[in-house]
């Protein structure tokens, strides 16, 4: 199967829901981040974790390396936060980065 | 001030054309690399290069050169250019490898 499994595919949200997001990796991976890519196709980046967890004020990311997964929370989604929604995985053998295939989340008024 | 950038941001070419990608980053960083984006696919990485002068083969670099030929600069070439290799393109750097990267705006390649 593919090494980065995102889920779900696609996400939509009304305003102020709060919903998660999963990335499963076929293999232990080194570490894991987590992008947005916004309406105009720019990729931000929101966090780096290689083990625990790490949050930036609505957003919240868990990366557990033994059980080969990661997660993203949005809390109280808002419109901005639409976008396409990457994880990415560093592969311990060869130190590269996989990427999974993205969640389009779509926040409704 | 974007510390990655790339241009052209678009690019229309026909088939066998030949087309230069380039990327300039001013974070100082030892790593660039180069990812194509296509549905269905999130990024792939084409190439890699761990400073100048240096080149490592990504995961799909079919049909793609690349040069890294400063610090700054990385440079991504399709000598001849196929209907396939239309994309979005993105470069980006980081200190190390497997590091945090930062993504430039992204090029979008036509190929006719």
């Amino acid at each position: 199967g593919m090494p980065v499994e995102q889920n779900p595919p696609a996400l939509s949200l009304y305003e102020g829901a709060d919903s998660g997001l999963r990335c499963n990796f076929s293999t232990t991976m080194k570490s894991v981040q987590w992008f947005q890519q916004n309406h105009r196709g720019r990729l931000i980046t929101l966090f780096y974790l290689a083990q625990g967890t790490k949050e930036n004020g609505r957003l919240k990311s868990t990366f557990n390396s033994k059980e080969r997964y990661s997660t993203l929370h949005i809390k109280d989604a808002q419109l901005e936060d639409s976008g396409t929604y990457f994880c990415a995985a560093e592969d311990t053998g060869n130190y590269k980065y996989v990427f999974g295939a993205g969640t389009r989340l779509k926040v409704i008024a | 001030e974007a510390a990655v950038t790339q241009s052209p941001r678009n690019k229309v070419t026909v088939t066998g054309g030949n087309v230069t990608l380039s990327c300039r980053q001013t974070n100082s960083h030892n790593y660039m690399y180069w990812y194509r984006q296509d549905t269905g696919h999130g990024l792939r990485l084409i190439h890699y290069s761990y400073g100048a002068g240096n080149l490592q083969i990504g995961d799909v670099p079919d049909g793609y050169k690349a040069t890294r030929t400063t610090q700054e600069d990385f440079f991504l070439l399709l000598e001849l250019a196929s209907p396939s290799q239309t994309s979005l393109y993105f470069c980006a750097s980081s200190e190390e490898l497997g590091g945090t990267q930062y993504f430039g705006p992204g090029t979008r390649l036509l190929v006719l």
